[in-house]
């Protein structure tokens, strides 16, 4: 199974509304990440977690919260989003986070944010 | 520091012609190298990967490329582009430490029938 998953495919919340992503891999990969794009646009980085502990936070804005409850699932919290937050939310996993192996994405979530 | 540039943010092909999408990288270290595709409102999928073996490599769905050093290049080259292939193409490079991977801005592909 190289398959990476995500929950909800879309999502749609208020500025006040707490909501929450969901990922999923099953394949013993110890990395995994989250990105944000925007159309048009590569992805940007903006969490990676090495063995279920946060490794990189790329200077993400609060209102983002990532959780990492085990090894196959990665979740992000989301409290007090902008408009400008709206965008499609990829999860990725890749094997061993001190190596470079290549990384398997998810389909992503389609955030809109009222 | 790490960097890749994709040299052309469109690229247009006739169905049946060869298709090749440009891609230079900077890095202090030796690289491992990926090409992504995606289709639209999907997610990334993996074509193909460089990791310091064979220069020439083979992917998914006929595509290759051949990795440069002199040329600092990774160019993505298809005999005869097939109208499923329009999408857009990220160039990935990897960080020294393997965790991180640096995104070129990506070219988009349209195969005219």
């Amino acid at each position: 199974d190289t398959e990476v998953t995500q929950t909800p495919k879309h999502l749609v919340m208020g500025m006040t509304n707490k909501k929450s992503l969901k990922c999923e891999q099953h394949m013993g990969h110890r990395a995994m990440y989250w990105y944000k794009q925007k159309a048009k646009k590569p992805p940007e980085l903006m969490f990676v977690y090495s063995y279920e502990k946060l490794s990189i936070n790329e200077s993400v804005p609060s209102r983002f919260s990532p959780e990492c409850p085990n090894s196959s699932l990665l979740n992000l919290h989301l409290h007090a989003l902008q408009p400008e937050d709206s965008a499609l939310y990829l999860c990725a996993s890749s094997q061993d986070p001190l190596s470079a192996y290549e990384q398997y994405f998810g389909p992503g979530t389609r955030l809109t944010v009222t | 520091a790490q960097s890749v540039t994709q040299l052309d943010s469109h690229v247009s092909v006739s169905e049946g012609t060869p298709v090749l999408l440009r891609c230079n990288y900077s890095s202090s270290y030796s690289p491992s190298l990926f090409w992504y595709v995606q289709h639209p409102n999907k997610g990334l999928q993996l074509l193909l990967k460089y990791t310091s073996a064979a220069t020439l490599v083979k992917g998914i769905n006929g595509f290759e490329a051949e990795f440069k050093k002199s040329e600092t290049s990774f160019h993505l080259t298809k005999p005869s582009a097939h109208m499923s292939d329009a999408a857009e193409y990220f160039c990935v490079v990897s960080s020294n430490t393997g965790n991180q991977f640096y995104f070129g801005t990506g070219t988009s592909l349209t195969v005219i029938p």
